[in-house]
């Protein structure tokens, strides 16, 4: 069946660090795959997205690669701010677009200091 | 961006009585929402599907006469939790999906404590 696995947190960095967010997936045919954040007390928030091997989502410095090869969408961002302290979910549909059942990540929680 | 809300945000219901969660899609309509279970320290899990004027569709596991789902209109479906018991305490979280580009809009969730 689908499934992600992304690494458990909490991560913490002091401000302008480099952040990775590992996130693995096991799918079936050619799934979508997403980035959400949750901030504290908010919904979940579509952060990027990639629909096909090779394509790379980014937004708000954030950035992500769909690797086929080795089934990974690994979150990364070159500079961190405390602004970015938040929950981030990998998650994967079957869909090209994310009508159909999202399967999410445990979530990290990523804790940025000043 | 489009914009959906949960009430209430928190509620505590005794053990045996039902309570009801509304999720809201304040400037679009959606066709359909979804519902999920948060855990603790755990991924979010997809409870069920609500389509607009029809019976929702419920994932494995799901006893759908203890959660009920009413999607009665384009902007509004309802959760209830049945009898409730302190086993269903628990991050209830809903989303809506948007006409175009097809993307879920997510809730700020409704904490469920049941003592």
């Amino acid at each position: 069946g689908n499934s992600v696995t992304q690494m458990e947190g909490p991560v913490t960095l002091s401000e302008e660090a480099f952040l990775t967010i590992n996130c693995t997936y096991t799918a079936t045919g050619y799934p979508s795959l997403f980035w959400y954040v949750q901030y504290p007390g908010e919904g979940l928030q579509l952060l990027l997205k990639a629909t096909k091997a090779d394509d790379k989502g980014s937004n708000k410095g954030f950035e992500a690669t769909y690797r086929k090869e080795t089934t990974s969408f690994h979150l990364e961002k070159g500079s961190v701010q405390v602004s970015d302290s938040a929950v981030y979910f990998c998650a994967l549909s079957n869909e090209t677009y994310n009508t159909d059942k999202l399967i999410f990540g445990t979530g990290t929680r990523l804790q940025v200091f000043p | 961006g489009a914009v959906v809300s949960q009430h209430p945000s928190r509620v505590i219901c005794k053990s045996g009585t039902s309570v009801k969660i509304e999720c809201r899609s304040l400037d679009f309509q959606a066709t359909t929402m979804f519902w999920y279970r948060q855990f603790p320290k755990q991924s979010l899990m997809l409870m069920a599907t609500s389509n607009e004027g029809s019976k929702a569709t419920y994932e494995q596991g799901v006893e759908k006469d203890k959660f009920l789902i009413n999607h009665a209109s384009l902007t509004l479906s309802t959760l209830t939790v049945t009898s409730a018991h302190p086993e269903d305490s628990s991050f209830y979280i809903c989303s809506a999906l948007a006409g175009g580009p097809y993307e879920q809009y997510f809730g700020p969730g409704t904490r469920l404590t049941v003592t």
